[in-house]
């Protein structure tokens, strides 16, 4: 069974810097992109940062661009998101999903349950 | 960027009633090397993470009921629920995969009427 659980999360002040974990496990982790997506409370879902199977190539959202940084530990099975220069706008619930598909194109085929960033003073 | 609209932006729909959402990619999301549409919906039940229930515009997943089924072609998509049941109450996404900056829909909110 595919499991994905994020941790992390919390309380953190604007400009502060804080890294979300996604533990993997039930499939080949070295074998897929991964991928962050976020819901801000109450909003809908926006795509955050992606990496291919062997961490060498990654894209992000223009909003998150040069403050977060995705990375992966194939032999821990792990996801990370660093990120950096926090702001109020950041809160939200971020998801580390599945990738799926051809090339660099994929749909979200498993979630974790997420975990919950608040930038706030 | 490739910008995701869905219309309407909530439904209520009585109980074994058809219930249809429309989502529109504001350019061409057709995957030419597969000659299919890289579009996908996903549910979200309150307090809980999005499932995918369609992808490439009209492939069910695993363990979704036939209820569900997407169609449609060039930038014009639909997600049909044939007979709606209580447990289908939920906010639906589509997104786009043709871009590598991928994009959702706003959502559409589904009740029961």
């Amino acid at each position: 069974e595919v499991q994905l659980v994020e941790s992390g999360g919390g309380l953190v002040q604007p400009g502060g810097s804080l890294t979300l974990s996604c533990a993997a496990s039930g499939f080949t982790f070295n074998n897929n992109w991964m991928t962050w997506v976020r819901q801000a409370p109450g909003k809908g879902l926006e795509w955050v940062a992606n990496i291919n199977e062997d961490g060498s190539d990654n894209y992000y959202v223009d909003s998150v661009q040069g403050r977060f940084t995705i990375s992966r530990n194939n032999a821990k099975n792990s996801l990370y998101l660093q990120m950096n220069n926090l702001r109020a706008d950041d809160t939200a619930m971020y998801y580390c999903a599945r990738a799926t598909g051809p090339g660099s194109t994929h749909y979200f085929d498993y979630w974790g349950q997420g975990t919950l960033l608040t930038v706030s003073s | 960027d490739i910008v995701m609209t869905q219309s309407p932006d909530s439904l209520a729909v009585s109980l074994g009633e058809r219930a249809t959402i429309n989502c529109k990619s504001s350019q061409s999301i057709l995957y030419s090397s597969y000659n299919k549409y890289s579009l996908a919906w996903y549910q979200q039940k309150p307090g809980q993470p999005p499932k995918l229930l369609i992808y490439w515009a009209s492939t069910r997943e695993s363990g979704v009921p036939d209820r569900f089924s997407g169609s449609g072609s060039g930038t014009d998509f639909t997600l049909t629920i044939s007979s709606l049941q209580a447990e289908d109450v939920a906010v639906y996404y589509c997104q786009q995969y043709y871009s590598t900056l991928f994009t959702f829909g706003p959502g559409t909110k589904v009740d029961i009427k």
